[in-house]
């Protein structure tokens, strides 16, 4: 049990159809980052909060993708109008403070066909 | 523009040989640099951070990595791998924001 909880594990979905994720952090930790990995790449940084205020966002985030943290405990990811593309690890983090590692949970697989 | 860089792709190693993992990142300032491991069908686990203070870095399981600053360096060290060293290796980095950069990774194969 890492402490982060993502669900699902994994996603299959159709092209075009709209997916969304969830993110529970351990409990006491402010911050939350989602990350995606594809085969043979390091995780690539989408975007994170500080509580419920997101605090950064890539630009290579389409604005299909839109993520919230609206008590600025959990979060979702939500991915509209999903493309071939989108298909990866979606994974999670979350940290107390800059003085420490970030913890990550198991990742969402989506595959979208 | 902010990057890490590992140049070993896939490394195979028999059990008790040593290890050395590469890692360069362009950072302008302060850097805080991690490593990361991930082991077959598992999340990321940290094995060890640095943010200052003593340039070589004691992680857990017997790794241990060296900051030298002047070659932009954050090494990844093991003096005898394992069997169960097996796993994918990340390097990352993060500057003044809390937004964390990673390598795109090294594969490390022991064999018995």
């Amino acid at each position: 049990d890492t402490g982060v909880s993502q669900d699902p594990r994994h996603k299959i979905t159709k092209r075009g159809q709209n997916v969304t994720f969830r993110c529970d952090p351990i409990s006491e930790h402010n911050r939350l980052y989602w990350y995606r990995q594809t085969l043979g790449q390091g995780p690539e940084f989408l975007t994170y909060f500080q509580n419920e205020a997101q605090l950064e966002k890539s630009r290579l985030l389409s604005d299909r993708f839109s993520a919230e943290r609206p008590k600025g405990s959990f979060s979702t990811l939500e991915i509209q109008r999903t493309e071939q593309g989108d298909s990866a690890m979606y994974l999670c983090a979350s940290s107390f403070d800059r003085g420490n590692g970030y913890t990550f949970g198991s990742g969402t697989r989506l595959t979208v066909v | 523009a902010q990057s890490v860089s590992q140049h070993n792709h896939h490394v195979i190693l028999s059990e008790a040989a040593s290890l050395e993992l590469g890692c360069n990142y362009s950072y302008g300032g302060t850097v805080n640099l991690f490593w990361y491991v991930q082991y077959p069908g598992q999340h990321l686990q940290l094995l060890l951070k640095y943010f200052s203070g003593d340039p070589l870095v004691k992680g857990i399981k017997g790794f241990e990595a060296e900051f030298i600053k002047s070659k932009f360096s954050f090494n990844l060290r093991k003096p005898s791998v394992q069997w169960s060293d097996t796993a994918e290796y990340f390097c990352a980095a993060r500057g003044n924001t809390d937004k964390l950069i990673f390598g795109t990774g090294t594969r490390l194969q022991v064999f018995p």
